[in-house]
């Protein structure tokens, strides 16, 4: 079984500007959620997608983040425009079905990395 | 408003050693509780994950408790090896179906060879 894909790996930008980061899930899975992890730090939920609809996007800053999930599979999502402290590593998560986001099992991707100079 | 804590924040025992990290929770109205092992540069790898109502859970070298009502976990690790380095992640899972999973900072491990 293939695991959650994220690309691109590594992105350095300039602060202003913007950035788009990819998220394949597991095949079937349901549920999708983009977390963001600040060096030291534990993960932070950004937004859940149960199919194509928001569940749950209330830490996301709105002003500058955007996300979407087409046809219930992959999703994007957008930083406009970058900020210094939005240097951080994004992860991708899935699971399977449509339980709270901390009672279901999550499989994590690798992550994208983002640097903000 | 749930807080996760895990300390110490970073960790170097000598290969072999039986070691054990901790999580503490502040609200004890939880669903489950889950270990995550993070490479560095790599997503989180679900290790162990106990649900509310059991006391622990074991994989391999690995075993995790959980003591609802004192807000604590540990992970035991026993017999280290240098492969064993990582930052470990605790996350408890709330009651409410809009509950988020809730991470603590982590436990940088260092095995020396």
């Amino acid at each position: 079984e293939a695991g959650v894909a994220q690309s691109p790996r590594y992105k350095i930008i300039e602060k202003r500007q913007s950035v788009a980061f990819w998220c394949n899930p597991i095949s079937g899975h349901a549920t999708l959620y983009w977390y963001q992890q600040i060096l030291g730090q534990g993960p932070k939920l950004l937004i859940q997608f149960q199919n194509n609809g928001v569940v749950d996007d209330s830490q996301l800053p709105k002003d500058r983040f955007s996300a979407e999930r087409l046809k219930g599979v992959d999703s994007t999502l957008k930083i406009q425009p970058a900020k210094l402290e939005d240097s951080a590593v994004y992860l991708c998560a899935s699971s399977l079905g449509f339980g709270a986001g901390g009672q279901e099992t999550q499989y994590f991707g690798p992550g994208t990395r983002l640097l903000v100079l | 408003k749930q807080e996760v804590t895990q300390i110490p924040a970073a960790l170097s025992v000598p290969e072999g050693e039986n070691l054990v990290l901790n999580c503490s929770f502040t609200d004890s109205a939880i669903y489950n509780l889950q270990w995550f092992r993070q490479d560095p540069g790599k997503g989180l790898t679900s290790l162990l994950l106990i649900q509310s109502s059991q006391r622990e859970q074991t994989s391999g070298r690995l075993n995790a408790s959980l003591d609802k009502s004192s807000g604590r976990s540990t992970l035991y690790i026993a017999a280290s090896q240098p492969g064993d380095s990582a930052t470990y992640l605790c996350a408890v899972g709330g009651l409410n179906r809009d509950d988020k999973i809730i991470f603590g900072k982590g436990t940088r491990l260092h095995i020396l060879p």
